[in-house]
């Protein structure tokens, strides 16, 4: 384990549900980061929330909601999805933000399947 | 906008081979890059972090190269083995909070 951890590992939902990712660091960080991986295409960065204050939203659609309660816990709930969205979601934690952000440090992922 | 392109996109090596996987990106004005692996359906895992004032990381059999000018990294795998074969990602940050991946070179190493 890498010290970041998800739940689900594995979710499949049809187009009308509401589901949540849930994203868990135990190492101290102060910066959390969602990525969406979807086949043959770079990891593309969704939300970044440094000291629990959102401080990027890559235009990502609004059926995807993001929270950050405190500096360990970053969720990502998710509504009205399409298949599209299917992809394998990646949590990442950091130190610092800004100018000195240091290694990232990334969970399993959670494997999405919108039906 | 950032673009970052790793070449090739699949090798194949017999175990014992040195080898180097290579990463490029448009824009020369980064904070850092870092190299990761990924095995099938899993996360990534950090192997080498540079940062925009250095010039090269090791770890172990990893040795990963900055030419921020030219817009470059390589990364040197020495005496390849199969546990090595995964996908090799490269990822620079830019200013703010915007971090650009490349699609990965997948290697594998045949024992």
């Amino acid at each position: 384990e890498t010290g970041v951890t998800q739940t689900p590992r594995h979710l499949v939902m049809g187009m009308t549900n509401k589901k949540s990712l849930k994203c868990e660091q135990h190492l101290g960080h102060n910066a959390m980061y969602w990525y969406k991986q979807s086949a043959k295409k770079p990891l593309e960065l969704m939300f970044v929330y440094s000291l629990e204050e959102r401080v990027e939203n890559n235009s990502v659609p609004s059926r995807f909601s993001p929270e950050c309660p405190n500096s360990s816990h970053l969720f990502l709930h998710l509504h009205t999805l399409q298949p599209e969205d299917s992809a394998l979601y990646l949590c990442a934690s950091s130190q610092g933000a800004g100018e000195m952000t240091y290694e990232q440090y990334f969970g399993p992922g959670t494997r999405l399947t919108v039906t | 906008k950032q673009e970052v392109t790793q070449i090739p996109a699949a090798l194949s090596v017999p175990e014992g081979e040195n080898l180097v996987l290579n990463c490029s990106f448009t824009d020369s004005a980064i904070y850092n890059l870092q190299w990761f692996r990924q095995d099938p359906g899993k996360g990534l895992t950090s192997l080498l972090l540079i940062q925009s004032s250095q010039r090269e990381q090791t770890s172990g059999r990893l040795n990963a190269s900055l030419d921020k000018s030219s817009g470059r990294s390589t990364l040197y795998i020495a005496a390849s083995q199969p546990g090595d074969s995964a996908t090799y990602l490269c990822a620079v940050r830019r200013t703010g909070n915007q971090f650009y991946f490349g699609t990965g070179t997948s290697l594998t190493v045949i024992p």
